[in-house]
């Protein structure tokens, strides 16, 4: 069975510092996505990442895949308030197109 | 563009009674198609999944079922609801999951009591 096990489960910083979150598996994903979800709505697609190696960036996030394709992580600069929320990782298995392999994320809270 | 609606957004239902959950989608042709469910706002279980009108993929049994009436509706449904039922429901949509990812809807808020 594949898992992703996302790290830290909460965080909790002051506006203005970086973090760093990971999510980590035994497995190769042929494709790993980052969700963002807020209270009481559905996750919202951040950025795919699908060559090892890869690193993308969305303004002060910055998403990459490891080499083997097995983990990945996130990294938020100067991290303000509008950032809080879940954050989830989920992976494609390249003999399955139609599903996806969840986290069970890591919650965000930046304190003004 | 794209879009997806999915309602009620809260729902309180009485132990025993029967549920149905509507998604709809629009501006896209044969979406796969899918129901979740997340306890607690943390990791998302997936319940069922649709490739077509009338195919539906069970995940986990249960005492939901789920039905593709047309192309871009996916209902969630109940005969008698359990208190274990009570949940965040979210429907979503894709069609290449591998580099597309999920379109979810905004959820529903179900309680049991």
């Amino acid at each position: 069975t594949q898992l992703l096990e996302q790290s830290p489960q909460f965080l909790s910083i002051q506006e203005g510092e970086n973090l760093t979150v990971y999510c980590n598996s035994s497995s190769v994903f042929s494709s790993l996505q980052w969700y963002r979800q807020e209270p009481g709505e559905g996750p919202v697609l951040l950025v795919t990442v699908v060559t090892g190696g890869e690193v993308k960036k969305l303004k002060r996030l910055t998403f990459q895949f490891g080499d083997a394709r097995k983990d990945s992580s996130l990294h938020i600069t100067a991290a303000q308030p509008g950032d809080t929320g879940l954050y989830l990782c989920a992976g494609s298995n390249a003999g399955n197109n139609r599903k996806l392999i969840w986290g069970l994320g890591t919650s965000l809270a930046v304190n003004p | 563009s794209q879009t997806i609606h999915q309602w009620p957004a809260t729902l309180v239902q009485p132990v025993g009674s029967p549920l149905s959950l509507e998604c709809t989608v629009e501006g896209t042709s044969n979406p796969n198609l899918y129901w979740y469910r997340q306890a607690a706002g943390r990791g998302l279980q997936l319940l069922f999944y649709s490739v077509g009108i009338g195919q539906i993929s069970s995940e986990v049994p249960q005492n939901l079922s789920a039905s593709r009436p047309q192309d871009r509706q996916f209902i969630l449904s109940s005969k008698k609801l359990l208190l274990s039922d009570s949940g965040f429901y979210l429907c979503a949509w894709s069609v290449q999951v591998r580099v597309g990812g999920y379109t979810f809807g905004s959820g529903t808020r179900l309680t049991v009591v």
